[in-house]
């Protein structure tokens, strides 16, 4: 069964406290990214990668960081999450242009 | 710049009524059109697609046609379930370019009452 997996479906943490979203996708697509989603402003994308050691910034990519050092993973990590990085945060993968699918999303509360 | 315009909800409907969501476009190159939806509590899942000028993506009831002369790509189901009640999103993925980066509408919410 195709599937994107995201881990921790929930998270509460505190400022400053390091901290990892994993992605994970059995399709094989080379193209991956994140995005938040934050009540009146709709989805942003946060970073992407068009394949294994190539990523780029996207949107809204101040205080993330990524990396693609396998095909199927595309970990979102948080060095020093601040409160405006709450927020509710989906992976997504895809053929590119023709079809992307979402995982499940990660709540995240930082306090 | 790419975005999307889709009708303000929240829209409320009696089961089995017609639904249309509006939903516009201003994009450079020949975009590729997409619906999502988003059930309460969960992810946002493909629900159809289209990806040149005069396709028409249909799943599940759902259909919608890429109008390139009013930029517009419109939802409609014939008779709306109780179980089809979600945030609905429009999006794009412009033409040309590296990043297939989705450009989304604010969604609308429907509510199916029985």
């Amino acid at each position: 069964e195709a599937q994107v997996t995201q881990n921790p479906r929930y998270l509460i943490t505190v400022t400053g406290k390091k901290l990892t979203v994993t992605c994970s996708q059995n399709m094989n697509h080379e193209y991956m990214s994140w995005y938040r989603q934050d009540p009146g402003l709709g989805l942003r994308q946060i970073y992407y990668s068009m394949n294994v050691e190539v990523t780029d910034k996207g949107d809204v990519p101040e205080g993330y960081k990524v990396s693609r050092k396998e095909k199927r993973n595309f970990p979102l990590i948080l060095e020093s999450p601040s409160p405006n990085q709450t927020s509710l945060y989906f992976c997504a993968t895809g053929t590119g242009r023709y079809e992307q699918y979402f995982g499940p999303g990660t709540r995240l509360t930082v306090t | 710049g790419n975005s999307v315009t889709q009708m303000e909800g929240p829209v409320t409907l009696s089961e089995e009524a017609f639904l249309t969501i509006n939903c516009t476009y201003t994009a450079t190159g020949y975009p590729s059109l997409f619906w999502y939806v988003q059930y309460p509590g969960e992810g946002l899942q493909l629900l159809l697609k289209a990806t040149k000028a005069d396709d028409k993506g249909s799943n599940k009831g759902f259909e919608a046609t890429y109008r390139k002369e009013t930029t517009s790509f419109h939802l409609e189901k014939g008779s709306v379930q109780v179980s089809d009640s979600a945030v609905y999103f429009c999006a794009l993925i412009r033409g040309g370019g590296s990043n297939y980066k989705l450009t989304f509408g604010k969604g609308t919410l429907l509510t199916v009452n029985p």
